[in-house]
């Protein structure tokens, strides 16, 4: 299986902040990465697939970028309704994989 | 309007089984696979495996091959997650998901699935 390595873990900020979340594959995955997002008691949200690829409707403060095995999520200008858990996940093999998660707090 | 509606939460005793379901509209059922993702309280998400439901073909994660059972009633646009025998383990949130049709990111998502196990 592929393991997917997010970092950090948490991190916590402040409103319009830019914020940067890396995912490591233990092997190369070309650009089938994908980025969820994931608010309490409710299912994920693609936001970005094809590792900078933006999902129709969400917001352009978001992008991906990252090839191989390493990865980045970058949210620039942080808004209030982005506090949440982030995930990424391979979609190179079987069994699909997902990151840890990162936790984005209200510093 | 894709829509991924899931059964309802249920509470259930270690060793007896369980069905859930997810059923697909606003789209052809037949044309994308259905994965399923577990979320244990508090925890990551992990990805169970999948069904295409045109042949029911499905791919397990080696995670949950044997545990879990996957099944599809095409005619009904309903995929399936069984369990034979449950574990106080199995509690957990569960989805179902169809990935977007270029790749296996996951598009859509069911609105969730709770499972309590219990004695």
């Amino acid at each position: 299986d592929i393991q997917m390595t997010q970092s950090p873990s948490s991190v916590s900020a402040s409103v319009g902040d830019r914020v940067t979340i890396t995912c490591r594959a233990s092997q190369g995955i070309s650009s089938w990465l994908a980025w969820y997002q994931q608010k309490p008691g409710k299912a994920p949200k693609l936001l970005i697939y094809a590792a900078s690829s933006l999902q129709s409707g969400v917001p352009s403060r978001f992008s991906g970028s990252g090839s191989g095995t390493d990865f980045t999520l970058t949210i620039t200008s942080l808004q209030p309704e982005d506090f949440a858990t982030y995930y990424c996940q391979q979609a190179n093999s079987f069994p699909l994989t997902f990151g840890g998660g990162t936790k984005v707090e209200i510093k | 309007e894709v829509q991924l509606v899931q059964s309802g939460a249920e509470v259930k005793k270690p060793g007896e089984s369980l069905r859930i379901s997810c059923k697909g509209s606003g789209y052809k059922f037949t044309s994308y696979w259905i994965s399923w993702v577990r979320q244990m309280p508090g925890k990551g998400l992990e990805w169970m495996g999948r069904i295409d439901p045109s042949d029911s073909y499905t791919n397990y994660s080696p995670s949950f091959q044997g545990h879990v059972t996957i099944s599809v009633d095409k005619s009904i646009s309903t995929a399936y997650l069984q369990w034979s025998s449950l574990k106080a383990s199995d509690t957990a949130m569960y989805y179902c998901a169809r990935p977007d049709g270029t790749s296996d990111s996951l598009d859509y998502w069911g609105q969730g699935s709770l499972v309590t196990v219990s004695s």
